[in-house]
């Protein structure tokens, strides 16, 4: 079945350590994103990528970094610059284009102690 | 700028009552909208959603929206709802450009009581 895998499911993580959020697609989309998302807030983009190789800022992308050397991966590092990385984080993916809809993972819940 | 406005954080409803989800949005550009639903721990599942054409338009699980451009709005409604419908759900709009993104709103947790 095709779709988008996120591991762990659930992480844990000691204050000013850095953890890597996986995310793999195999949709054969060109797009994919990261969202942060908090009770009450919505989703919130981090990083997207259109292209390997290439990716953009979201709107709340300090304290995060990302990589797209293969296009069915998308990994998220939360760095320790991240000053409240406590959250449930989802990848997405699409077809590079307007009007395609975005297709989501299972999601990671990180808490950081 | 883009942005998207759900004008209820909570709606409660009875089982086999009809419930209607409010959407506004604002974008200075023709727009795409998009309606996604989200169990409990889980990802976020496409409902619906409006490109062109008909206004009026059908999703799964008996859900539709219409789209009124002159109010700018985009509400979900279902004839008749049941307790597996117990979720948040999100609208989205996405307005082109180079980008594709979405932008959500903040939600709308749906709960059905029997």
């Amino acid at each position: 079945d095709g779709g988008i895998t996120q591991s762990p499911k659930y992480l844990f993580r000691k204050e000013g350590q850095n953890v890597t959020l996986s995310c793999e697609q195999n949709l054969n989309h060109d797009a994919m994103y990261w969202y942060r998302q908090d009770p009450g807030q919505g989703l919130r983009l981090i990083y997207y990528s259109q292209i390997v190789n290439d990716f953009q800022k979201g709107d709340i992308a300090e304290g995060y970094s990302v990589s797209r050397e293969k296009k069915e991966s998308f990994p998220l590092t939360v760095t320790s610059a991240q000053k409240n990385p406590t959250a449930f984080y989802l990848c997405a993916s699409s077809i590079n284009g307007r009007g395609h809809e975005q297709f989501f993972g299972p999601g990671t819940r990180l808490t950081v102690l | 700028a883009q942005s998207v406005t759900q004008l209820d954080s909570q709606v409660p409803v009875f089982e086999e009552a009809p419930v209607e989800l409010r959407c506004n949005y604002s974008s200075s550009v023709s727009v795409y909208l998009f309606w996604y639903v989200q169990y409990p721990n889980q990802g976020l599942q496409l409902l619906l959603k409006y490109l062109s054409g008909s206004t009026l338009v059908k999703g799964i699980n008996g859900f539709e929206a219409e789209f009124n451009k002159s109010q700018t709005s985009f509400h979900l409604r279902k004839p008749s709802v049941h307790i597996s419908d117990t979720a948040e759900y999100f609208c989205a709009v996405s307005s082109g450009g180079s980008n594709y993104k979405l932008t959500f709103g903040k939600g709308t947790l749906l709960t059905v009581n029997p």
